[in-house]
């Protein structure tokens, strides 16, 4: 599976939208970016995936350049409830072989 | 909404001694996954399980840990003669096809 590169920490304002970057220029046409997130030692919880088109649900937008070389997850309003590790992860979109494996993500604060 | 849970939240143990961490996984789900993470440290994969069978496992899963799918629902761990450092969060995952996986809020494992 690709890796991926993630700054290991960002700010964002209450109620603006946090953007966060990834790096995966090594992901190949099978490999889907997952993105997770891990608040204070809780599981880990899924956000949104996609493969190379946008993608949007009810906590986040993902776009994928067209290049599929990186990607940026949107929280379109951020809460302090969104302060949480984030984790862009590449992996193949099904079957046995690959897994989830993740990196150091992003530590996102969210401040008042 | 569909859950994976694990029992217990916590377990605390003597060294040495044999530990069964708990999971059930989401219902339709074929694939199942244990991970752990260190306190301070990344969430870390350590065995996937399909078919019945080991998919793929980690380096940190050796001959002292194991799994089993022992009925229809349960999916466990276990860990034969614990050490000091196998204290850590256990994650416990599933997913239907083998790429989106779903965890669950782990066991916190304590060896004293």
């Amino acid at each position: 599976d690709a890796k991926t590169t993630q700054p290991t920490s960002m700010d964002c304002a209450e109620g603006r939208a946090a953007n966060l970057p990834c790096n995966h220029s090594t992901i190949s046409g099978n490999e889907y970016v997952y993105w997770y997130r891990q608040i204070h030692s809780q599981g880990p919880q899924y956000i949104i995936h996609g493969l190379k088109n946008n993608e949007t649900n009810e906590m986040a937008s993902l776009i994928i350049t067209e290049d599929r070389k990186s990607s940026t997850l949107i929280l379109p309003h951020a809460t302090l409830r969104d302060t949480a590790v984030y984790y862009c992860i590449v992996r193949r979109g099904g079957g046995s072989q690959g897994n989830l494996i993740f990196g150091k993500g992003t530590k996102l604060s969210v401040k008042p | 909404e569909p859950e994976v849970t694990q029992t217990p939240s916590h377990q605390v143990t003597q060294m040495g001694q044999e530990v069964i961490l708990r999971c059930v996984p989401i219902s339709n789900h074929l694939y199942f996954y244990w991970y752990r993470q260190i306190l301070g440290q990344k969430v870390e994969f350590l065995v996937s399980f399909y078919n019945n069978e080991i998919s793929e496992k980690s380096e940190i899963f050796d001959d002292q840990f194991s799994v089993e799918r022992p009925d229809g629902s349960n999916f466990t761990l276990k860990i034969r003669s614990t050490k000091l450092e196998d204290s850590a969060m256990y994650f416990c995952a599933s997913s239907e096809q083998g790429g989106l996986a779903f965890f669950g809020q782990g066991t916190r494992l304590t060896v004293v």
